[in-house]
């Protein structure tokens, strides 16, 4: 699985857009972005995922730049139950179970 | 609903002594994953399990043991070789095609020991 470079912490305001970034220079075209989170004392929470092209569900938008070496997570309007740890992940979608490598994350902070 | 159950939520134990973890999942997954977290430190892949009977060690297996006898349960085995056993486990469960998006994960079990 590709490497990934997460900035270890990150404050916003509430109801202000959050954008956390990715970096994952080393990813292979057949590689998807996943994003996690982490509320403190829970386990992680699948947000969103994707390939080469941006996507959007209801909890965030994956924002992934053409040469797929980057990307941005967005939580659009930010609120105190945002504050978490989130997950870059990088994997191949290989059609068997096999691990998933957790980073450390960066730390959101949503503030008032 | 469906999920997993982990239990207890906080334990604690001598040192020396063995424990086991229990977590149980109604998703019909057939992998399971154990994973141990420590403060300020991202996740690391204790054992993973792709179908009964069979489980593959991940990146720090020593001092913990496994077992799958049925789908639903994967319980951890904290032994008393494993040095510094005081930290936050989670389990969690994906369908065999181990969609990343498709893992869900326990609330947790603190162990801490004395």
């Amino acid at each position: 699985d590709a490497k990934t470079t997460q900035p270890p912490s990150m404050d916003c305001a509430e109801g202000r857009a959050a954008n956390l970034p990715c970096n994952h220079s080393t990813i292979s075209g057949n590689e998807y972005v996943y994003w996690y989170r982490q509320i403190h004392s829970q386990g992680p929470q699948y947000i969103i995922h994707g390939l080469k092209n941006n996507e959007t569900n209801e909890m965030a938008s994956l924002i992934i730049t053409e040469d797929r070496k980057s990307s941005t997570l967005i939580l659009p309007h930010a609120t105190l139950r945002d504050t978490a740890v989130y997950y870059c992940i990088v994997r191949a979608d290989t059609g068997t179970a096999s691990k998933l490598t957790f980073g450390t994350g960066t730390r959101l902070q949503v503030t008032l | 609903d469906g999920g997993i159950t982990q239990s207890p939520k906080y334990l604690f134990r001598k040192e020396g002594q063995n424990v086991t973890l229990s977590c149980e999942q109604n998703l019909n997954h057939d992998a399971m994953y154990w994973y141990r977290q420590d403060p300020g430190q991202g996740l690391r892949l204790i054992y993973y399990s792709q179908i009964v009977n069979d489980f593959q060690k991940g990146d720090i297996a020593e001092g913990y043991s496994v077992s799958r006898e049925k789908k639903e349960s994967f319980p951890l085995t904290v032994t008393s070789a494993q040095k510094n056993p005081t930290a936050f486990y989670l389990c969690a469960s994906s369908s065999r095609t181990g969609r990343p998006y498709g893992y869900t994960f326990g609330s947790g079990t603190r162990l801490t020991v004395v």
